[in-house]
C-alpha cells in the first residue's frame, strides 16, 4: 500500500523528555515536510527537506530537530527545548514535478 | 513572503445548499494554489489545485474553484453540499521549495 506512513498515532510524553515522531513514505518523492497544526492555527511549517542530507527551517523550527539520512525517511524530534510541544504533527511528501503533496494521517503528541 | 488567508473560521450551510469558501493568497507571480480538505484527527487530502492554463479548476467530490488573479483569490465551490462535506478545508499556495496553508474554515452541514 503507497503513502505516508507516520507513528504512532498517539504519543505521550513527560515534560523534559525528547520524543521522536516517525515519517516513511514509499512514494519515491523527493520533498518532505513537518508541519504542527493547533486549534485556529492552520498548519505551520517545522521543517522541510528537498533532497536527502539536506533540509531547512520552517517558520517554527524551534525546539524541534530532524534527519534526511534516506529519502524514504524524514525522522522529527521534538525536543525539551520545545516550550508547547503539544499538539497534532502531519508529515507530507511531495511529488515536485506535480507539485501535489501527499499528508500522513498525523501523530497527536501529548507532553504531561 | 507568501501569504494565504481565509477569512471565514466557521461557516454552517444547509444540505443540499450550495457553497463557497474564500481564500486570498498574495504572491507577485502567478501561484501554485491547492484545496485540500481534513476530517477530524486524519491527515489532509487534495480536492484541486491551479497550476496554470484555465481559472476554473475542477476537483474531486464535486468541488471546484476559480483563480482570479485581479482580486487574489481561488474560492472553493460546490453546488450542493452533502452532510458528510463537514470538516475542516485548507487553502494552500506553492512558494518555491515549500508549501504555506491557510489557517482554515470549518464547515458545519444542518441537517
Amino acid at each position: 500500500d503507497g503513502g505516508i506512513t507516520q507513528s504512532p498515532k498517539y504519543l505521550f510524553r513527560k515534560e523534559g523528555q525528547n520524543v521522536t515522531l516517525s515519517c516513511e513514505q514509499n512514494l519515491n518523492h523527493d520533498a518532505m515536510y513537518w508541519y504542527r497544526q493547533d486549534p485556529g492555527q492552520g498548519l505551520r511549517l517545522i521543517y522541510y527537506s528537498q533532497i536527502v542530507n539536506d533540509f531547512q527551517k520552517g517558520d517554527i523550527a524551534e525546539g524541534y530537530s530532524v534527519s534526511r539520512e534516506k529519502k524514504e525517511s524524514f525522522p522529527l524530534t521534538v525536543t525539551s527545548a520545545q516550550k508547547n510541544p503539544t499538539a497534532f504533527y502531519l508529515c507530507a511528501a511531495e511529488d515536485r514535478l506535480n507539485t501535489e503533496a501527499f499528508f500522513g494521517q498525523g501523530t497527536r503528541l501529548t507532553v504531561v | 513572503a507568501q501569504s494565504v488567508t481565509q477569512p471565514d473560521i466557521h461557516i454552517t450551510v444547509s444540505e443540499g445548499a450550495s457553497l463557497e469558501l474564500r481564500c486570498n493568497y498574495s504572491y507577485g507571480a502567478t501561484p501554485y494554489l491547492f484545496w485540500y480538505v481534513q476530517s477530524p484527527g486524519q491527515g489532509l487530502q487534495l480536492l484541486l489545485k491551479y497550476f496554470s492554463g484555465d481559472t476554473l479548476v475542477q476537483g474531486i467530490k464535486g468541488f471546484e474553484a476559480e483563480f482570479k488573479r485581479s482580486q487574489s483569490s481561488f474560492n472553493l465551490r460546490k453546488p450542493s453540499v452533502h452532510w458528510s462535506d463537514a470538516a475542516e478545508y485548507f487553502c494552500a499556495v506553492g512558494e518555491d521549495d515549500k508549501i504555506i496553508f491557510g489557517k482554515g474554515t470549518r464547515l458545519h452541514i444542518l441537517p
